[in-house]
């Protein structure tokens, strides 16, 4: 599998407001998935996208694919402090378990 | 369910000593992995199992030495090891190891080498 890269690598925004963390990798995928690691804790799997879709929402999440340039974003709307967590992508893993980039490391103020 | 359980949660050890990492799934998944994870940095894979095969080996030093005994369980047995693996250990597991399956952790086990 290959790395994604998440950008921005730090994001601190107020509770309430929409955070959006951006992944791009460096070649063609079948699919990508977000995951979220509160400090310390294990992964937690957010959410999947294949290549076919553009978008996909689940709860406060959404999710977006553009696979001509190589990116996906993440947005969690009506943001809370227990989204306080890095978050990481997963471009086109799991023949060969995954690899995580540097992720973004979000802080929900209150 | 849709746990992976890691015991133990806590392990201090020095550098003779020799020690094990536990890991267990009730998901009749087949494909089991063991991560490592230092502070500020993301996960990195070091071992993966399919079908109770070792599959994988990212140039992990001996000193690491994963076993699967069974379909539901995985090992990781410590020796020799050094201060600067002190690190979370991550155990995960899928139903397969196929693109696009979802990987389940495991809470980690914090290990400290003395």
């Amino acid at each position: 599998s290959q790395q994604g890269e998440e950008d921005p690598q730090a994001l601190s925004i107020q509770e309430g407001e929409n955070a959006t963390m951006n992944c791009s990798y460096k070649t063609s995928i079948n699919n990508l998935q977000w995951y979220r690691q509160n400090s310390g804790r294990g992964l937690v799997h957010l959410i999947l996208i294949r290549s076919n879709e553009r978008e996909k929402h689940s709860g406060r999440l959404r999710v977006t694919l553009d696979t001509s340039k190589k990116s996906s974003s993440l947005l969690i709307t009506a943001s809370r402090a227990a989204d306080t967590a890095s978050y990481f992508c997963a471009p086109g893993g799991g023949a060969d378990g995954l690899t995580f980039g540097k992720g973004t490391h979000l802080i929900i103020q209150p | 369910d849709t746990e992976v359980t890691q015991t133990p949660k806590h392990l201090v050890m020095g550098m003779t000593n020799k020690k094990s990492l536990k890991c267990e799934q009730h998901m009749g998944h087949r494909a089991m992995y063991w991560y490592k994870q230092k502070a500020k940095k993301p996960p990195e894979l070091m071992f993966v199992y399919s079908y109770e095969k070792l599959s994988i080996n990212e140039s992990v030093p001996s000193r690491f030495s994963p076993e699967c005994p069974n379909s539901s369980l995985l090992n990781l047995h410590l020796h020799a090891l050094q201060p600067e693996d002190s690190a979370l250990y991550l155990c995960a597991s899928s139903q397969q190891l196929r693109s696009g399956n979802t990987i389940y952790f495991g809470e980690g086990s914090w290990l400290t080498v003395v």
